[in-house]
């Protein structure tokens, strides 16, 4: 049962223009999420994290929006880069459960010149 | 650079080996992960110890494959008698706990392929 989906498998976008990656859940309990980048041959890289009190959060050019009843949330970058090319990966956790990371199958963007 | 280090990278090995992994966490963490990744998929959750204590085990942890971390700092991840469904990648993550909800920082990870 894949508790956290990430619906799509790659994502192409162009240098300067938004990227937008989704993740939806399925397990209400969750109550903390993370976004992580992960480069060929790396382990996953932290970028952003939100809290279930919060709607969102921003970081210089990566805003994380959730939308707990909708079970979803979304990682945007603005401007996109050539170098955020890499696979991104939404995990989740319950907070008390030594938070184990249930992780999504991840989305490969790539930003085109 | 004090992150999170893995020994070794990369492993070959033939089934039915032994092989033995290490994992540095960031100095301070009192936490400890393992996961393991296989192709097209996101890291899934092995193991974790909150100082040098195992307190979780997944069932994907099958009897060959056994973790420790001694003194509460380093940790070894060993899997017997080695099969070829065991080739992933294997990865050390490590927080602190001391906020409500922690942020776990990676290692590089372990890529073993069994032959």
């Amino acid at each position: 049962d894949q508790q956290v989906k990430q619906n799509s498998p790659s994502l192409s976008v162009q240098e300067g223009r938004i990227s937008i990656l989704n993740c939806d859940y399925t397990n209400s309990m969750f109550d903390y999420f993370l976004w992580y980048k992960k480069y060929p041959a790396e382990g996953p890289t932290f970028l952003i994290s939100i809290s279930s009190i919060k709607d969102k959060n921003e970081d210089g050019r990566f805003t994380v929006f959730l939308n707990k009843s909708a079970k979803h949330l979304s990682l945007h970058i603005v401007p996109s880069q050539p170098g955020d090319s890499a696979v991104y990966f939404c995990a989740a956790s319950l907070t008390g459960t030594a938070s184990k990371l249930t992780f999504g199958t991840g989305t490969r963007l790539q930003v085109t010149l | 650079d004090t992150g999170v280090s893995q020994d070794p990278r990369h492993k070959i090995t033939k089934r039915g080996q032994n092989v033995t992994f290490r994992c540095d966490p960031i100095s301070e963490h009192n936490r400890l992960y393992w996961y393991r990744q296989t192709l097209g998929q996101g890291p899934e959750f092995l193991t974790y110890f909150q100082n040098e204590a195992q307190l979780e085990k997944s069932r994907l942890l099958s009897d060959r494959f056994s973790a420790e971390r001694p003194k509460g700092s380093f940790s070894t991840l060993e899997i017997q008698r080695t099969e070829q469904g065991d080739s992933a990648m294997y990865l050390c993550a490590s927080s602190l706990e001391l906020m409500y909800q922690e942020t776990q920082y990676f290692g590089p990870g372990t890529r073993l392929l069994v032959l």
